[in-house]
This record gives C-alpha cells, structure tokens and sequence, in this order.
C-alpha cells in the first residue's frame, strides 16, 4: 500500500458527460501528478500540482481540469467525455517536486464511457 | 521530442533464470532516471531513482546501473522468481523538463 488513495475505483459513463476523480496523497506529500494509461500506450503525465498551486502541464486536454485543495487532495475533472477518454488514470504524489523525487502511486481509477 | 525506449517488450524466463533489461534516453541534460514495477492489477511501485553517472542500486536480487553519458540504464534480476513477474518501467526526468517521461515497459513472465 503506497499510502495514496483514489476514489473511485471504476467509473463507468455516457460519452458527453462529466466525471470527477479524486486524489489523497501520502500524508506530508506536497506534490500530486495526474497520469493516464490508455490501450497501447505508456502512462501519459497529465497534470502536476504542489503545494496547491499548478506547476507542470503535460498532455492534458482542455475538456480536463485539475485542481489540488487546502487539504492537499486533488480532484481531476472531466468533462464533454468521449469514447477514448476511456482509460486506467493514475495519481501519484511526492515529497516535494523535484525530478529525482520518489513517485507514489495510488491504485487508479478505471474510467470506461460508453 | 523526449523519447525513452525499453527492451525487450516482452520475455519469459523460467524460474532461476538471471535477466537484464535496457531503458534507452536522451543524454543530454540529464536529471534522474525512475524504475519502477508494476504488476498486474496493482499500481506502479518504485523501485530505484538514479541521478548519477555510474549509479548502481540494489534491493535484493533486483539491481540498476546507469550510464548518463551514452543514455541508458540497465535493470538486472538475479535468480528470477515466479514473484517477479510484472512490467518494469523506466521513467526519465530532464533538467529543462518539468514531468517524468515513461518508456511503455518491459514485460516480465517467470515459469516455475
């Protein structure tokens, strides 16, 4: 158990609608990183955040947004959903946000739009 | 654009067996490479982070080394248990970068 959690395990919608996924890191983490896994594909960085403000955008859409709370638990929203945003979304979260900093990664949510 | 290349895709081995596999990227401005394990139906769990040229790490009969230089890390398992299938996963991080890039992995089978 990495110590990550994330809620809801799966997920399973309409194309067109919105989802929201959510995060809690480690306790004493700062950073939270949004990742996508699709078929075929590696895991794909998303979205960085630390210490509640955003500080690394990767391949993210605009139709997705994240944010992390005061609390630090993070939420990524998605929204007009299509057939290939189905996917295994990963959150994973660091000390700090540095490069060589260990990666903890929760269990995932299995998102499938039908 | 950043790549990071792993191989083999794949490979079995029967139990016992010593293997190695290769993580491919860019050398320059290099900051840290990741490995990580991730076996099915689970989450990606870290393994070694390596900054240094030359690093070697080590947890029990798994071990990485790195070479900065020329671009590649190699991951070796000694005496492969039916335990240590799972996909490795190398991940790289350079200074101008801002998020780890992952290679798509190598996928381990160990027959008893």
């Amino acid at each position: 158990d990495s110590g990550v959690t994330q809620t809801p395990k799966h997920l399973i919608t309409a194309t067109g609608q919105r989802v929201t996924l959510r995060c809690s890191p480690r306790s004493g983490d700062l950073s939270v990183y949004w990742y996508q896994q699709s078929l075929d594909q590696g895991l794909q960085f998303l979205i960085q955040y630390y210490n509640g403000e955003e500080r690394a955008k990767g391949n993210i859409l605009e139709r997705f947004s994240a944010q992390q709370f005061p609390d630090l638990h993070s939420e990524l929203n998605l929204s007009s959903l299509e057939l290939g945003d189905s996917a295994l979304y990963f959150c994973a979260s660091s000390e700090l946000a540095g490069g060589p900093d260990t990666q903890y990664f929760g269990p995932g949510t299995r998102l499938t739009v039908l | 654009i950043l790549n990071v290349e792993q191989s083999p895709q794949s490979l079995h081995v029967q139990e016992g067996d010593s293997t190695n596999f290769t993580c491919s990227f860019p050398s320059s401005n290099f900051y840290a490479l990741h490995w990580y394990r991730w076996e099915t139906a689970k989450s990606p769990e870290a393994l070694f982070v390596m900054t240094l040229n030359g690093d070697e790490k080590k947890k029990g009969r798994i071990s990485a080394t790195l070479n900065t230089k020329e671009g590649y890390s190699y991951l070796y398992i000694k005496g492969s248990q039916p335990e240590d299938s799972a996909t490795y996963l190398c991940a790289f991080f350079n200074q101008a970068g801002t998020a780890l890039i992952f290679g798509k992995g190598t996928t381990l089978s160990v027959s008893s």
